[in-house]
């Protein structure tokens, strides 16, 4: 069956750069999250999505990333003037519903270099 | 705030034997927790979950964790590992109180010898 997809794959990025990330979860999936995984760590929280309201962003590092899901399917995540130590794989995950009981449904993720 | 800690960077195990990758964990009040394999290039796949009930979960793939309240544990269990389980497994947890993220510990890689 379909799960969470993520696009694109691997991404490069020349520092200074902007990129957008997305994610389409599982069709009917209330909740969204993006987590950052950088090498040899467990996934970090960024932000969390339920249908188009963004409840959670105390993640973001900073003021360059941006999170948005304007029809509460597909989200996209934009890094603006991209620094190396955003260089990590960037992960989207979806949940049925809002609970906290449930378990989250993962996407390959992307890679991203930035050099 | 909640945290999770998996003291072993590694596991290693020969085919056959049983394995334990070992979760203790750190938040107020009682834990939701979680466990997730992540193969290579793959995304992270959702093993099992301890809510409430019986301290003894079991999952997919043969895995089972068990809750221990007292040692703020939650080791995951295989009775006989398979060489296809080589992965990097992570802990994570959940403060059941209102809305909260979800806390993964650094993982621990699953290495199985044939």
């Amino acid at each position: 069956g379909a799960g969470v997809s993520q696009s694109p794959r691997y991404k490069v990025a020349k520092r200074g750069q902007d990129v957008a990330l997305r994610c389409d979860p599982i069709s009917g999936h209330v909740s969204l999250f993006w987590y950052q995984q950088a090498l040899g760590q467990g996934p970090e929280f960024l932000t969390y999505f339920q249908n188009e309201a963004q409840l959670d962003k105390s993640g973001l590092p900073s003021d360059r990333f941006f999170a948005e899901r304007p029809e509460g399917s597909v989200s996209t995540l934009k890094i603006q003037r991209t620094q190396q130590e955003d260089s990590a794989v960037y992960l989207c995950a979806s949940s049925l519903g809002q609970g906290n009981i449930l378990e989250q449904y993962f996407g390959p993720g992307t890679r991203l270099t930035v050099t | 705030a909640q945290s999770v800690a998996q003291p072993e960077d590694q596991v290693n195990v020969a085919e056959g034997n049983p394995l334990t990758v070992k979760c203790t964990y750190s938040v107020s009040g009682n834990p939701y927790l979680f466990w997730y394999v992540q193969y290579p290039n793959r995304g992270l796949q959702f093993l099992l979950k301890y809510i409430t009930g019986d301290n003894l979960v079991k999952g997919s793939y043969g895995f089972e964790a068990e809750f221990n309240k007292s040692q703020t544990s939650f080791h995951l269990k295989k009775p006989s590992a398979l060489v296809s389980d080589s992965a990097l497994y992570f802990c994570a947890v959940r403060d059941p109180s209102g809305y909260s993220t979800l806390t993964f510990g650094k993982g621990t890689m699953l290495l199985v010898s044939p």
